[in-house]
């Protein structure tokens, strides 16, 4: 089946430890993104990444960093310079529309709660 | 960062009814998305949108992309149970790779 898949579903850790949520997609996409969400609000765009090797700070890039050394996977560290790292995390996907022309839908993971202890 | 105009923020109905939300913007897009979030769960994707005026509909889910493309709307006919959760628009433009959201409906049925 293709999709995405984030591990693990949930997370704890312990304040002042660095932590790294998995995104893998099988859906040849070329693009993927990193949202947070919190109670009751919509979603912040962490990072995002083009193509392979490239990656861009979205609104709240502040503590978290990002590598993308393959397609199909985008992985996420919450590092202990986050202040306020309890969240639900969504990972997404989208077709390059470099490729698909006008027709850019997104994708999205089933999450990831981070909770801090 | 950017966020969509949606409303109403909540809906509490009696099964049965129908339902009608929106989005708005104050920059064009050219693509409109809409998805169904429920507790704990990712969101996913309802229905997508690609052309100004353009009505698309999935089984008792109709959306249009309104023609200033600057807005669109998501309708539910004869809501059941199943229909609670969050629902959330999404517009983009190609070329971007960014979707702006919009804050959530949040849809309680009554049974």
């Amino acid at each position: 089946d293709g999709g995405i898949t984030q591990s693990p579903k949930y997370l704890f850790r312990k304040e002042g430890q660095n932590v790294t949520l998995s995104c893998e997609q099988n859906l040849n996409h070329d693009a993927m993104y990193w949202y947070r969400q919190d109670p009751g609000q919509g979603l912040r765009l962490i990072y995002y990444s083009q193509i392979v090797n490239d990656f861009q700070k979205g609104d709240i890039a502040e503590g978290y960093s990002v590598s993308r050394e393959k397609k199909e996977s985008f992985p996420l560290t919450v590092t202990s310079a986050q202040k306020n790292p309890t969240a639900f995390y969504l990972c997404a996907s989208s077709i390059s529309s470099r490729i698909a022309g006008p027709t850019d839908t997104q994708y999205f993971g089933p999450g990831t709660r981070l909770t801090v202890l | 960062g950017q966020q969509l105009n949606q409303s109403p923020q909540s809906m509490f109905i009696q099964e049965g009814e129908d339902v009608s939300m929106n989005c708005t913007s104050s920059s064009i897009f050219n693509t409109w998305l809409w998805y169904k979030q429920e507790p704990g769960e990712g969101p996913v994707l309802l229905i997508a949108l690609y052309k100004a005026g353009e009505l698309t509909s999935n089984g008792r889910l109709t959306a249009q992309f309104g023609i200033t493309r600057k807005d669109s709307f998501l309708n539910i006919s004869a809501s059941i149970p199943s229909d609670v959760g969050i629902y959330f628009c999404a517009g983009t433009t190609s070329g971007t790779y960014k979707y702006i959201f919009g804050t959530g409906t949040r849809l309680k049925v009554l049974a």
